[in-house]
């Protein structure tokens, strides 16, 4: 997708609430999808993946949604906690034959409010 | 299991300088990857190795840009000479072949 630069797309909520982050991605034949947490300082952490043949994977506290008609990936975090707060990116990859590699989204800075 | 180890963390140079930077990955992985990460964007692959072999470099600025895989094991990034928009983070992320990236830190890079 397009980089928005500094001005990256933020969502604020409250603690104990439920975060939903969304991501568009780009190509219709990619078929494994990341999710990424990146920590001020810190390189990004593997959150949860799914491929193309599911469309829902439920990891602790967090589930991914794969809607590959419209090509939309979200992350729904279950009440979400302080350390929550970080910029999650999700990643795309084509499958092999294409030769491509994982493809980043510009992310979402998660705030969470006390 | 350890992490991805890079260094240094942080450095600062002028333009026209040159730079290079370290990186070890997960014991036992093929796959290593050298990503750059300007301020508010997301990672961008720069390099991706499989192996002491290169699979993909399509965006490695190769007129000043540099990577090699020492026996499939650590790795090296140059920036020769470095540009004011070479200003960015960069990563290494290991894994192994059709698994996820195991990121290291980065090193912050900046170029004055």
């Amino acid at each position: 997708g397009e980089s928005v630069g500094l001005h990256l797309p933020t969502l604020s909520v409250q603690e104990g609430d439920n975060s939903i982050i969304n991501c568009a991605y780009s190509n219709s034949a990619s078929d494994y999808f990341i999710w990424y947490k990146q920590e001020s300082g810190k390189g990004p952490q593997f959150i949860i993946d799914i491929r193309s043949n599911m469309d829902k994977r439920q990891g602790q506290r967090v589930t991914v949604l794969l809607n590959k008609t419209v090509k939309h990936l979200s992350l729904q975090i279950a009440a979400t906690q302080p350390g929550d707060s970080a910029v999650y990116f999700c990643a795309e990859k084509p499958p092999d034959n294409y030769g491509q590699n994982f493809v980043f989204g510009p992310g979402t800075r998660l705030s969470v409010l006390p | 299991e350890a992490g991805v180890a890079q260094s240094p963390r942080y450095k600062i140079i002028e333009k026209r300088q040159s730079v290079a930077f370290w990186c070890n990955p997960i014991s036992g992985h093929a796959t290593l990857y050298w990503y750059q990460q300007i301020l508010g964007q997301g990672p961008k692959l720069l390099i991706q190795f499989q192996n002491n072999g290169v699979v993909d470099d399509s965006q490695l600025p190769k007129d000043r840009f540099s990577a090699e895989r020492l026996k499939g094991v650590d790795s090296t990034l140059k920036i020769q000479p470095a540009k004011l928009e070479d200003s960015a983070v960069y990563l290494c992320a290991s894994s192994p072949i059709g698994s996820p990236l195991h990121f290291g830190n980065g090193t912050r890079l900046t170029v004055t």
